[in-house]
């Protein structure tokens, strides 16, 4: 049982180039979500699906896109990578969005935008 | 909105000493749960300990225990006999029970606990 894996777990880019944070579950977890952690500032929800077609805008949701083709997959688009998006990168899903259900994460990717 | 506030950016505690991390939130909701999250040198986020509202009752796990003040909105995490491998980042989360797609974990900023041998 993987649970939650993300790649790459490293990642340097230039400014304005574009890349792909893949995440895959194998739990059959509906919920599934992408943080981003910043020194100071804990994780922040940049985007977020309830099942398979269906995302949504999180906190921070400028400059990153996603889309959820099918209930295992999440992956994170960065159209032009900027400074700014330095961080590191969690992918965590649960059964359902209700308090109850505990986020299980990835191990988390770290992107260096140069 | 909700918001959660670790207000110690570090901790030191002696091996097998007790420590305490401090976690307030605001809500005004009634029904919600509280995490404690542990984030080891590996980045791992790893659940320590979880509180539901409604149970007055303090969660416990082994050495991690809570001391849960709905009233005042105070959540903190005790760890007794520390332990080299309890250096971490903790992170206190709060989470509403309903909310429907837009229920988000919400993140303190962190605290770094450094275990002295």
């Amino acid at each position: 049982n993987a649970g939650v894996t993300q790649t790459p777990k490293f990642q340097v880019l230039k400014t304005g180039q574009s890349m792909t944070l893949q995440c895959a579950q194998d739990m059959n977890h509906e919920y599934m979500s992408w943080y981003r952690q910043d020194p100071g500032m804990g994780l922040r929800l940049i985007h977020y699906s309830v099942g398979a077609g269906i995302t949504d805008q999180g906190e921070v949701p400028n400059g990153y896109n996603v889309s959820r083709s099918t209930t295992e997959d999440f992956p994170l688009r960065l159209l032009s990578a900027a400074p700014s998006q330095t961080s590191v990168y969690f992918c965590a899903s649960s059964y359902g969005a209700g308090g109850a259900n505990v986020l299980t994460f990835g191990a988390g990717s770290r992107l260096t935008v140069l | 909105a909700q918001t959660v506030t670790q207000s110690q950016p570090e901790m030191s505690v002696q091996e097998a000493e007790t420590v305490t991390l401090s976690c307030t939130y605001d809500t005004s909701e009634s029904d919600y749960y509280l995490f404690w999250y542990k984030q080891p040198p590996s980045r791992q986020m790893i659940l320590v300990i979880r509180q539901e509202a409604y149970k007055q009752q303090n969660a416990t796990e082994n050495r991690f225990s809570v001391n849960f003040q709905k009233a005042a909105k105070s959540f903190s995490l005790k760890i007794s006999d520390s332990q080299l491998g309890d250096a971490a980042m903790y992170f206190c989360a709060y989470r509403r029970r309903y909310g429907g797609a837009t229920n988000k974990l919400i993140f303190g900023t962190g605290t770094l606990l450094a275990v002295q041998p």
